[in-house]
């Protein structure tokens, strides 16, 4: 069975600080999709990145980055110089899915507060 | 915007009763997913459609049924509501008309979610 782990619940921060969110996963399939997404105030999913199980090359994007190893199942997220407008939560999900089944296994979430 | 609609937006009613929430899939997609989000279960997957037809089903209350129409458009039907079941439901889409549906990944594109309140 596939699970997704996010041990933070709530992060709270003063703005410009880094902060980073955990994620943990478990999958017994060989090639596998990580996800994280972020859910403001508004209620809406909106996608931020997806990785494949076999590209574990870090990636940036802005003040974005995400960490994904392999070794230790984990998906991290690193947000560089909060600003108030990051506030909310964030979702790390896991999929396998083959021949168009892919349903997204989502961890609990972790709420970010940035404060000013 | 996703390109995904999800109507009514909010929707509060009494126990017992029975709604129906409506799902619109991007323009082309085949596959429609039903998600739900409360406060003590998380976001966990419900069912699947591809196409019109059952593909995967999750932790569907049998209270709760869907189906998906020949346009694509699928509807989530809640019956017998209880007040645990106050929560955001979101509709995701993927698989374009074209695509075998057998790829690596379709990216999954998520409606702005249902309010259902029980009261």
């Amino acid at each position: 069975a596939q699970k997704v782990t996010q041990a933070q619940t709530e992060i709270s921060v003063v703005e410009k600080e880094d902060v980073t969110l955990d994620c943990v996963y478990e999958t017994r399939d060989t090639t596998y999709y990580l996800f994280w997404y972020k859910q403001p105030p508004s209620g809406e999913l909106v996608f931020l990145i997806r990785r494949n199980s076999f590209d574990e090359q870090n990636e940036i994007s802005g003040r974005y980055s995400w960490n994904f190893q392999k070794s230790t199942s984990s998906f991290n997220f690193t947000i560089t110089a909060s600003q108030v407008v990051d506030s909310a939560v964030y979702f790390c999900a896991l999929t396998g899915g083959y021949q168009g089944a892919q349903k997204l296994v989502f961890g609990q979430g972790t709420r970010l507060t940035i404060n000013p | 915007d996703s390109g995904v609609t999800q109507t009514p937006k909010h929707l509060i009613t009494a126990t017992g009763q029975r709604v129906t929430l409506r799902c619109s899939p991007r323009s082309g997609d085949l596959s429609v997913y039903w998600y739900q989000q409360s406060l003590d279960q998380g976001l966990q997957f419900l069912i699947q459609y591809y196409n019109g037809e059952e593909r995967a089903k999750g932790n569907i209350l049998e209270r709760f049924s869907a189906q998906q129409f020949p346009d694509l458009h699928s509807e989530l039907n809640l019956s017998s509501l209880e007040l645990g079941d106050s929560a955001l439901y979101f509709c995701a889409s993927s698989v374009p008309k074209g695509s075998s549906g057998r790829s690596s990944y379709n990216e999954q594109f998520f409606g702005p979610g249902t309010r259902l309140t029980v009261l």
